[in-house]
């Protein structure tokens, strides 16, 4: 079974600067993909950034990046440019490719704080 | 496009009463996902359909639970009997396919 693990509850970021959060994953298989998914407070989950395991180059969306590293199993995001609208709950997900379901598997998240 | 959507967004309820959500996915999205999110976890996965059958269910999904898409529209989640450990936040997505997610507000279930 696959799993998502983020072992860094909390964050905290000055406003305009970059943060880093991690992710690691465990699985067996080759082909999937990797999503980090931003949760504002009381709001619903939206999509941050999205990579294709088959794909070597990082993902990129505005000032959000990812460092992919399939060998290692790890799959961080970073935050370039840090902005008061970006404190959220962040929660990697992992997904197959060509599952049945594609459900999606979370982390348990990192909660980032920015300081104005 | 007015999103996904899911009533009501709060529910309180005692032990024992039963309770039932409803999620209305996307129109155009033949994906449909529950999932549950209890305090400081990530959410997991409840159930699937794919139009109006349900392909796969979670063993976090007990007797208890039941959930219905008929006609392939919107769906419902209803729980019997009520325990204190089913106070979470129930989310519902959809998509279209295999593309992304979109995830509505979730319902706030709190069973006392």
């Amino acid at each position: 079974a696959q799993t998502v693990t983020q072992s860094q509850p909390e964050m905290s970021v000055q406003e305009a600067e970059t943060v880093t959060l991690s992710c690691t994953y465990d699985t067996s298989e080759s082909d999937y993909y990797l999503f980090w998914y931003k949760q504002p407070p009381s709001r619903q989950m939206i999509l941050v950034i999205r990579q294709e395991a088959y794909k070597q180059q990082n993902a990129t969306e505005n000032r959000f990046s990812v460092n992919f590293q399939k060998a290692a199993k790890s799959f961080s995001l970073k935050i370039s440019d840090s902005q008061l609208g970006d404190a959220a709950m962040y929660f990697c997900a992992y997904r197959s490719h060509g599952g049945a379901t594609n459900k999606l598997i979370f982390g348990t998240g990192t909660l980032l704080a920015v300081q104005p | 496009d007015t999103g996904v959507s899911q009533d009501p967004r709060h529910k309180i309820t005692k032990r024992g009463q039963n309770v039932t959500f409803r999620c209305d996915p996307i129109s155009e999205h033949n994906r449909l996902y529950w999932y549950r999110q209890t305090l400081g976890q990530g959410p997991e996965f409840l159930t699937y359909f794919q139009n109006e059958a349900q392909l796969e269910k979670s063993r976090l999904l007990s007797d208890r639970f039941s959930a219905e898409r008929p006609k392939g529209s919107f769906s419902t989640l209803e729980i019997q009997r009520t325990e204190q450990g089913d106070s979470a936040m129930y989310l519902c997505a959809s998509s279209l396919e295999w593309y992304e997610q979109y995830f509505g507000p979730g319902t706030r279930l709190t069973v006392t």
